[in-house]
Formats: structure tokens, C-alpha cells, sequence
């Protein structure tokens, strides 16, 4: 299994200003993913973060907003610039490693963040 | 495009009782993987079980199991002997391809004493 981390685990921000939040994992792993959990939704999956290549973004989400870095197997940040009240959510890593005759996806314990 | 769909946002069960969440997806595809997560209070999301498209058996790991019905594209949770730490939000997920997930907006389950 894998143990992941996150920090910070909840921040408050001003309209305009934007929040780093580092995703740490305890075994390499080649794909991480970030999602967004908005209040009281599911989650979307934000972008997939490959280390050595640029992220891939889904839908709807733009590497200005969402920068994304992947410096080695075991870390990733995800960026969220120029914030505003909308962006108020849950951020949540995860990892897909393969254990046995399966994948199975691992997640963080999000960071929540309050846009004011 | 593939969906997942959770028509229940709340639900309740009495400790020790059975309670089934429901969850149907649409796929045109024909080899996939479905997933309960359960996500507690404030706390880290787990996975709770998993079924291959391709089994006929249903999965079940002791206390949760699953009816899964490929044709009509239905993938229910039944918990079994409730208890109170099952209360949580319970997502179900659709695996697309190797890696994409695509989450049901989750269904709140409460456990009462």
C-alpha cells in the first residue's frame, strides 16, 4: 500500500493570491493525480502528473490555473493561482500502484481550502 | 460519455442492521471496474471493494458486499451489521482505461444507535 501525505491540510486565502499544496508519498510511484472535491460533490480528477513530463490536464482545467510540478517519484505540488471564492474545495493526491494481480488507488487526506 | 450515478444522498441505518446503497453507471465498454470508497469525516479515502466487469461473482470483503448486475449496468453496496464507524460518505467508481476514475457524487450514510 502506499501512505501519503499532504501539505498544509486546510488553509484560509485572500481573493487573488494563490496556495502551493505538496503531495508526498512514502514509495515511487510513476502516476500521481490531483483532484477537487467542491463542497458537498464528488471528485474530478484535476490533472495526472507524470514524473519528468509536463502534467495532463483535464477538461476544464488549464495549466495557468492548476500549475502542477513532478520534481521525482515520490513528490508532486499543485498550484492553485489567482484564487477566488469558487476555488473554495477539497484538494485530494493519489497514486495508482499495483499490488498483486491489481491496481488499486491510494488518496491523500486532502487539503481544504476557504477562499474569502 | 461514462457516468456513474448515485441517487441516494443520504441514508440511515440502525447498528447491527443491513442497509444497501445503490449506484448505476453508463459504459459502452465491456471490460472495466467498479469501486466502493468510503470517505469518514475529515478523514483519508479508502477503498472498501472492488469488482471486475469480467466476474460473475459478486465481490465481497466481510461485512460489505456487492450486486452487481452487468446488464443493467447496477453496482449496490450492502453493508451488513452496521456499525457506528461505518457512517461516512460512500463514493462509487467507475475505472476508465488504466487509470481514470470517474466518481458518483457519493451517498451519506448515517448509523444510529
Amino acid at each position: 500500500s502506499a501512505v501519503i501525505s499532504q501539505k498544509p491540510s486546510r488553509d484560509i486565502c485572500q481573493r487573488g493570491t494563490s496556495l502551493t499544496i505538496q503531495c508526498q508519498v512514502d514509495s515511487q510511484v510513476t502516476m500521481m493525480f490531483w483532484y477537487r472535491q467542491q463542497p458537498g460533490q464528488s471528485l474530478t480528477l484535476i490533472a495526472t502528473a507524470n514524473q519528468g513530463s509536463e502534467a495532463t490536464y483535464e477538461s476544464g482545467f488549464v495549466i495557468d490555473k492548476f500549475p502542477i510540478s513532478r520534481p521525482n517519484l515520490t513528490f508532486s505540488t499543485l498550484t492553485v493561482s489567482n484564487m477566488s471564492p469558487e476555488d473554495s474545495s477539497i484538494y485530494l493526491c493519489s497514486v495508482e500502484m499495483r499490488l498483486a494481480a491489481y491496481n488499486e488507488q491510494f488518496f491523500g487526506p486532502g487539503t481544504r481550502l476557504t477562499v474569502l | 460519455a461514462q457516468t456513474v450515478t448515485q441517487s441516494q444522498p443520504e441514508m440511515s441505518v440502525q447498528e447491527a442492521e443491513t442497509v444497501t446503497l445503490s449506484c448505476t453507471y453508463d459504459t459502452s465498454e465491456s471490460d472495466y471496474y467498479l469501486f466502493w470508497y468510503k470517505q469518514p469525516p475529515s478523514r483519508q479515502m479508502i477503498l472498501v471493494i472492488r469488482q471486475e466487469a469480467y466476474k460473475q461473482q459478486n465481490a465481497t470483503e466481510n461485512r460489505f458486499s456487492v450486486n452487481f448486475q452487468k446488464a443493467a449496468k447496477s453496482f449496490s453496496l450492502k453493508i451488513s451489521d452496521s456499525q457506528l464507524g461505518d457512517a461516512a460518505m460512500y463514493f462509487c467508481a467507475y475505472r476508465l482505461g488504466t487509470y481514470k476514475y470517474i466518481f458518483g457524487t457519493g451517498t451519506r450514510l448515517k448509523v444510529l444507535a
